[in-house]
């Protein structure tokens, strides 16, 4: 299995901007979070999905940000309008049940100007 | 609401050296626990998952412990190596159903050749 896959894997865009974050899961895994990374608050979890679910959203900062998992093999996490302070890296990952072990996605370090 | 604490934020070891890195957390009522790694720029890889039922579990030069009641954990490495060389971080899963992964900030460790 080629693990986690996240795209892009950088994204520079300007404030104002929409940014779309992909993650495809482990095939076979059926739960599916969201991680954001600063050098000031650590990891934190944004959100995440069971069987396609959303069961915790409560990380999600502000309604800038939204999170779909249209099927068990992709989901997306959307910021708009971006801003600076959404500068990050995002992490996606994935378990065979939400207690099990992660695995994680190489990330996406998001810019925004 | 549960705390993951991992002190202090760096080390720095000579090769060859045997270490223990700390971990603590408020909330005894864990499912489990896991340690990982993350390189510079990169995602963060599982190292070992201790359930909450188990006092151990090891892998190779790599040997991870829990104590519940105390709220910590330490993972140790043997005769460390520059290869080493990364953060290492520590995450507990709450219990229920809907469990996630609150993680601490993690511990840089360098080991000098």
């Amino acid at each position: 299995d080629a693990g986690v896959i996240q795209s892009p894997r950088h994204e520079v865009t300007e404030m104002g901007q929409e940014v779309t974050l992909r993650c495809k899961p482990i095939s076979g895994h059926n739960s599916l979070f969201w991680y954001r990374q600063t050098m000031m608050r650590g990891l934190e979890l944004l959100i995440y999905f069971n069987n396609n679910v959303p069961i915790d959203d409560s990380g999600m900062p502000e309604d800038r940000f939204s999170a779909k998992m249209p099927n068990a093999s992709f989901s997306t996490l959307k910021i708009q309008p971006s801003e600076p302070r959404d500068s990050a890296v995002y992490f996606c990952a994935s378990s065979l049940g939400s207690g099990a072990e992660q695995f994680f996605g190489p990330g996406t370090r998001l810019t925004v100007l | 609401k549960q705390e993951v604490t991992q002190i202090p934020a760096a080390l720095s070891v000579p090769e060859g050296e045997n270490l223990v890195l700390n971990c603590s957390f408020t909330d005894s009522a864990i499912y489990n626990l896991q340690w990982f790694r993350q390189d510079p720029g990169k995602g963060l890889t599982s190292l070992l998952l201790i359930q909450s039922s188990q006092r151990e579990q090891t892998s190779g030069r790599l040997n991870a412990s829990l104590d519940k009641s105390s709220g910590r954990s330490t993972l140790y490495i043997a005769a460390s190596q520059p290869g080493d060389s990364a953060t290492y971080l520590c995450a507990v899963s709450s219990t229920g159903a809907n469990s996630k992964l609150t993680f601490g900030k993690g511990i840089t460790l360098s080991v000098r050749p």
